[in-house]
């Protein structure tokens, strides 16, 4: 079974903070995708990344690849109160049963 | 261009009745996948259609199972509910390929099972 742990599993920060979640996997992944989710909506992709040690920046977010392929981070710079939500990686392993792998997502909440 | 809609949002059912759930996916997408989303095990995978044939499963039983349509709506049935099954379903439509093509989440389908 390929798991994804995501840590922390919630986060409450102020306005302007940096922070930074993870994803790990004792499993190699062939490409690691990034998700945010607002309540009552579904998850938007953010980013993906697909070779190790690869750095992706989306405006305050930057998105690393482990050289291994078995762990990613997302860096918030200068948090702000849209950043809130579950932040959710999911990893594409292509094993017996072809399957994206989504770990359980970090809550962030940032206050204004 | 109109998102990923699926309906209905809410449902609430009893044990041992069974629920179809149904996915639009963007125009022009031909793959839809299904997730089950709960606070305990996160998103999961259940199954990933492409031109009306399953393409790809995850682990749920065979409790679950869908169709797709040749307009590439899909449907997600669940018989024999059991209050496991209360979570948030939610559907994803991509081009073709769901790791190098983007996935289209929809707001998902509420079910309450009591």
């Amino acid at each position: 079974t390929q798991l994804l742990e995501q840590s922390p599993q919630f986060l409450s920060i102020q306005e302007g903070e940096n922070l930074t979640v993870y994803c790990n996997s004792s499993s190699v992944f062939s490409s690691l995708q990034w998700y945010r989710q607002e309540p009552g909506e579904g998850p938007v992709l953010l980013v993906t990344v697909v070779t190790g040690g690869e750095v992706k920046k989306l405006k305050r977010l930057t998105f690393q690849f482990g050289d291994a392929r078995k762990d990613s981070s997302l860096h918030i710079t200068a948090a702000q109160p849209g950043d809130t939500g579950l932040y959710l990686c999911a990893g594409e392993y292509r094993g017996s049963n072809y399957k994206l792998t989504f770990g359980k997502g970090t809550l962030l909440t940032v206050n204004p | 261009k109109a998102g990923v809609t699926q309906t209905p949002r809410y449902l609430i059912k009893t044990r041992g009745q069974q629920v179809t759930l149904s996915c639009s996916p963007i125009s022009g997408h031909r793959s839809v996948s299904w997730y089950q989303q709960t606070p305990g095990q996160g998103l999961q995978f259940l199954f990933e259609y492409f031109s009306e044939t399953q393409r790809n499963k995850g682990n749920f039983p065979g409790r679950f199972s869908g169709r797709q349509f040749s307009n590439s709506r899909s449907e997600m049935n669940v018989s024999t509910l059991e209050l496991g099954d209360s979570a948030l379903y939610l559907c994803a439509s991509s081009l073709g390929n769901i790791f190098t093509d983007t996935q289209y989440f929809g707001p998902g389908t509420r079910l309450t099972v009591l």
